[in-house]
């Protein structure tokens, strides 16, 4: 299988919080994980690439000073979202592609997290 | 063009009739095709992947891929009122460096 574990799955905070969010490949290795955004009844929408060991590649409109990725290892990647206020409420996806010499692995994701910014 | 397009749906289906999903993608040298699934309030999950032209079939559901065509479709056979999701189709191109586009999904709604 391809397990991937998302935590916390739900978040509820005040405005300027800060939030840290986890993303583990449980049984295999990623070497690219991504976080992704989705606003009700809204598409997926891809935040940032995050590959280990190095620095994460953000998407046009993403501020990077806003959500923090760290990839410190193969299994994890952090995504903290600092300063939270109610426009950052949202669900907050992550997913993983197994570390391969091929590249069509596909991507398998997590449970996701709801943040609610109050 | 969007690199992933699908038509957004609502698709109604009867119970125990055939969904039939289409997608259309622009990069030629697309290699590998993905189907998600993802139910309200949940995150996506992988149901179906292709990288040959021709039909997969797992379970009550085939992929179908089109290359010359640039397309790719979802059948689900024998829908169920569990299978009412929006299914998204996603595309590994040759210049998304690991990034998989995703179509904006269609929702599906199965009607007992």
């Amino acid at each position: 299988g391809a397990v991937v574990s998302q935590h916390p799955s739900r978040v509820i905070c005040k405005s300027g919080t800060s939030v840290k969010i986890e993303c583990r490949s449980l049984d295999f290795q990623a070497t690219t994980m991504f976080w992704y955004r989705q606003f009700p009844k809204q598409s997926l929408m891809l935040m940032a690439t995050s590959n280990e060991g190095s620095k994460a590649t953000y998407e046009q409109g993403v501020e990077k000073d806003k959500f923090l990725i760290n990839h410190a290892s193969l299994t994890l990647s952090t995504l903290t979202v600092t300063s939270a206020h109610p426009e950052d409420s949202s669900f907050y996806i992550c997913s993983a592609r197994r570390a391969s010499a091929v590249s069509n692995q596909p991507q398998h994701f997590g449970d996701g997290t709801r943040l609610s910014i109050l | 063009q969007k690199e992933v397009e699908q038509n957004s749906g609502p698709l109604s289906v009867p119970e125990g009739a055939i969904a039939s999903l289409n997608c259309t993608y622009s990069d030629r040298g697309s290699q590998s095709f993905f189907w998600y699934r993802q139910y309200s309030g949940k995150s996506p999950e992988l149901i179906m992947f292709i990288y040959s032209n021709g039909d997969k079939e797992d379970g009550r559901f085939t992929a179908q891929l089109n290359k010359a065509s640039q397309y790719v479709s979802l059948l689900i056979r024998d829908s169920q009122p569990s299978d009412s999701a929006t299914y998204l189709c996603a595309v590994l191109t040759t210049d998304s460096w690991g990034k998989l586009p995703f179509g904006a999904g269609t929702q599906v709604v199965v009607t007992p």
